[in-house]
C-alpha cells in the first residue's frame, strides 16, 4: 500500500521559534496533501489543503501566516509553524492522495509538537 | 457544516465479545465514509472505506455498514481481541468539499484479556 512519512515524529521547541514538519509520499506522487491538527481527545481538524505547485487553501480560522505550507514537489509538503507558542502544541498529521489513489487518502504517522 | 458524531466515546469489553461502534453525520450528501484506527500517539490506519453507493464493506473481522439516508454508519468488530484496543475514528468526505475529510471524535476501545 501507499506509504506516507512524517519528520520529525516528535519535536520540542522554545516559544518564539519556528518549526518545520515534513510530509513525504514514499511510493506515489501526491497531487494533493492535507494537514490536520488533533488536540487530546478531540477529532482531527483540517487545517489546509495543498496542491502541488499552487498555494495552499486554508480552513476558516487557520492563520496562513502562522502555518506556512509549501508543496513544492509531488512527494513533499512542509508545514512550518512560525513563532510557535504553547497553544500551538498539538499532534499534526498529514495525508496525501495521488492521481491514482482512487478514492482514499493515506495518512502519515503524525508529529507531536510541544512548545515550551 | 457537516457534524460527525461517534457513540460511545469509550467502550471496554472482555475479549471475545462482538461489538458495534456507531457514527452519525448530519449532511447526507457524502461521497464516501471511512473508518480508521489510531493507536496512542500514532497516525491513522485506514480500515474500511464505503462509497456513497455502497451499503457495507467487510475486511476480516470488521464489517462497516452505511445508511446514507439516515446519516448513520456502524463498525462491527467480531470476536474482539486485546490487539483491537485503539481509538476508532469515522470520517466522511462531502461531495462538494474536495477530498478533505470530516472526522468524528472517535471511540476509544479497550478489550480486556
Amino acid at each position: 500500500g501507499a506509504v506516507v512519512s512524517q519528520h520529525p515524529s516528535r519535536v520540542i521547541c522554545k516559544s518564539g521559534t519556528s518549526v518545520k514538519i515534513e510530509c513525504r509520499s514514499l511510493d506515489f506522487q501526491a497531487t494533493t496533501m492535507f494537514w490536520y491538527r488533533q488536540f487530546p481527545k478531540k477529532s482531527l481538524m483540517l487545517m489546509a489543503t495543498s496542491n502541488e505547485g499552487s498555494k495552499a487553501t486554508y480552513e476558516q480560522g487557520v492563520e496562513k501566516d502562522k502555518f506556512l505550507i509549501n508543496h513544492a514537489s509531488l512527494t513533499l509538503s512542509t508545514l512550518t509553524v512560525t513563532s510557535a507558542h504553547p497553544e500551538d502544541s498539538s499532534f499534526y498529521i498529514c495525508s496525501a492522495r495521488g492521481s491514482t489513489s482512487g478514492k482514499g487518502q493515506y495518512f502519515g504517522p503524525g508529529t507531536r509538537l510541544t512548545v515550551l | 457544516k457537516q457534524e460527525v458524531t461517534q457513540i460511545p466515546a469509550a467502550l471496554s469489553v472482555p475479549e471475545g465479545e462482538n461489538l458495534v461502534l456507531n457514527c452519525s453525520f448530519t449532511d447526507s450528501a457524502i461521497y464516501n465514509l471511512q473508518w480508521f484506527r489510531q493507536d496512542p500517539g500514532k497516525g491513522l490506519t485506514s480500515l474500511l472505506l464505503i462509497q456513497s453507493s455502497q451499503r457495507e464493506q467487510t475486511s476480516g473481522r470488521l464489517n462497516a455498514s452505511l445508511d446514507k439516508s439516515s446519516g448513520r454508519s456502524t463498525l462491527y468488530i467480531a470476536a474482539s481481541q486485546p490487539g483491537d484496543s485503539a481509538t476508532y475514528l469515522c470520517a466522511v468526505r462531502l461531495r462538494d468539499s474536495g477530498y478533505a475529510l470530516n472526522f468524528g471524535k472517535g471511540t476509544s476501545l479497550l478489550v480486556t484479556p
